[in-house]
């Protein structure tokens, strides 16, 4: 069964420290990991897209590394603000479909305090 | 920031009554997607269009509909809202037949059945 499990579920840090989030998945044949930001009551949005031969890739104070041997993603957020707070939410497309097929898990809540 | 609209943005209505969200989005894109979110969970696709006049359901059953009679527009009526229709409703867009082509989502629309 395809699926994408993240971890924490919930974390809360102080504005300027770092953090890392994890994400764990099981999707067949894989094709991409993207990681998106979500803030309360708005519309997810994309922040990387890897590839299987991508390790690593960066967006601002944002860096998502894969090992797709393991199957495992983690998103590092660097020198943190209060924006940050928001839902991160990893996302696997599997390379089945010409759909697109997308499964997500279930975020991680990040709450950045000052 | 994705041309992507979705209107309501919330709504409250009373059960058995026939409600339409809307989304449009003025990118060109082919692809049309309706997902649903409860709070903390994922995202679950239930409708998907690969263009005009085509319209497929998801993986989580939905007893709304979509039509796609243009490409900008994408629709999901409810004939006969109930109280286990209260989610919120994202709408996405994506192009071409690329697995990598990122899907730019919608605000969505919050909805709760009375």
């Amino acid at each position: 069964k395809n699926q994408v499990e993240q971890s924490p579920q919930s974390l809360i840090i102080l504005e300027g420290k770092n953090c890392t989030l994890q994400c764990n998945y099981t999707v067949s044949p894989f094709s991409n990991l993207r990681w998106y930001k979500q803030d309360t009551g708005r519309g997810p949005v994309s922040l990387t897209i890897m590839t299987f031969s991508e390790n690593t890739k960066s967006n601002g104070r944002y860096t998502a590394t894969l090992d797709a041997d393991t199957k495992q993603s983690s998103l590092h957020i660097t020198a943190s603000q209060l924006s940050d707070s928001a839902s991160y939410i990893c996302v696997v497309a599997d390379r089945g479909s010409t759909l697109g097929r997308l499964y997500f898990g279930r975020g991680t809540q990040l709450t950045v305090w000052p | 920031e994705a041309d992507i609209y979705q209107t309501p943005r919330y709504l409250v209505i009373g059960t058995g009554k026939k409600i339409t969200l809307e989304c449009s989005q003025t990118m060109g894109h082919d692809k049309m997607y309706w997902y649903q979110q409860d709070p903390g969970m994922e995202l679950h696709l239930i409708h998907y269009s690969y263009g005009v006049n085509s319209t497929e359901k998801g993986d989580l059953s939905s007893e709304s509909t979509v039509s796609r009679i243009r490409t900008e527009h994408f629709p999901l009526t409810l004939e006969s809202a109930r109280p286990s229709h209260t989610s919120q409703y994202l709408c996405a867009s994506t192009y071409g037949t690329s697995g990598r082509a990122e899907q730019f989502f919608g605000p969505g629309t919050r909805l709760t059945v009375l």
